[in-house]
């Protein structure tokens, strides 16, 4: 079955680079898109980006000056890095799955990223 | 940006109650809208997609409505399982966007 996970640190200290993983399973990287989403604590959901089966990426321009996403397709693995963290990066991090009308059908548990020093 | 305007905020019903979350879209989106049900301590889990698909296994009490920069969520026969926000989001045009979400709760 589809099954997404992010994996990553905890804390991050300010102006520093996060660097997150998403192991996926149940589907391939190079037929599927796999995109971030972010969540601060309390607060609605904001997609930062997202890599296409061709390896192709499209990025929030909120966002597209500090971030980059790549995958290892031989180790179905999707990675987010994004550099010079704020606390307001404070957030739970989502991978999630591209369904076929570009809305998302399978997300992962979510990882807790706090920035702070 | 298209913006994404949820209401209400909050919402409190009774069991067996039908429910009706809104949320309009800052210009034309042309169906293309999902739901989402996120409760507390999880990943959100789709719904309803291109305004009115029902995901597959999510119960039929769940429909969802609308066009153009006006859509709608309907929860017939509310149910305890159902305690949860909803969150509404536009695929039409990047940056993808959501809406600020609803927390329905328990009368």
């Amino acid at each position: 079955q589809v099954q997404l996970k992010e994996s990553g640190p905890g804390l991050v200290q300010p102006s520093q680079t996060l660097s997150l993983t998403c192991t996926v399973s149940g589907f391939s990287l190079t037929s599927n898109s796999v995109h971030w989403v972010r969540q601060p604590p309390g607060k609605g959901l904001e997609w930062m980006g997202g890599i296409w089966g061709d390896g192709s990426t499209d990025y929030n321009s909120a966002l597209k000056s500090r971030l980059s996403i790549s995958r290892d397709t031989s180790k179905s693995q999707v990675f987010l890095k994004m550099n010079s963290l704020q606390t307001d990066d404070t957030a739970i991090y989502f991978c999630t799955r591209l369904g076929p009308d570009w809305y998302f059908d399978f997300w992962g548990p979510g990882t807790m990223v706090t920035v702070s020093s | 940006d298209i913006q994404m305007t949820q209401s209400p905020a909050s919402l409190s019903a009774s069991l067996g109650e039908t429910v009706t979350i809104e949320c309009r879209a800052s210009e034309d989106i042309y169906n293309g809208l999902a739901w989402y049900q996120q409760k507390p301590g999880k990943s959100p889990q789709l719904l309803i997609y291109n305004a009115n698909s029902l995901h597959t296994g999510v119960p039929s009490r769940f429909s969802g409505s609308g066009s153009g920069t006006q859509y709608s969520l309907k929860i017939n026969s509310l149910q305890s399982e159902d305690v949860a926000s909803y969150f509404c989001q536009q695929y039409y045009d990047y940056p993808w966007t959501f809406g600020g979400g609803t927390k329905l709760e328990l009368k």
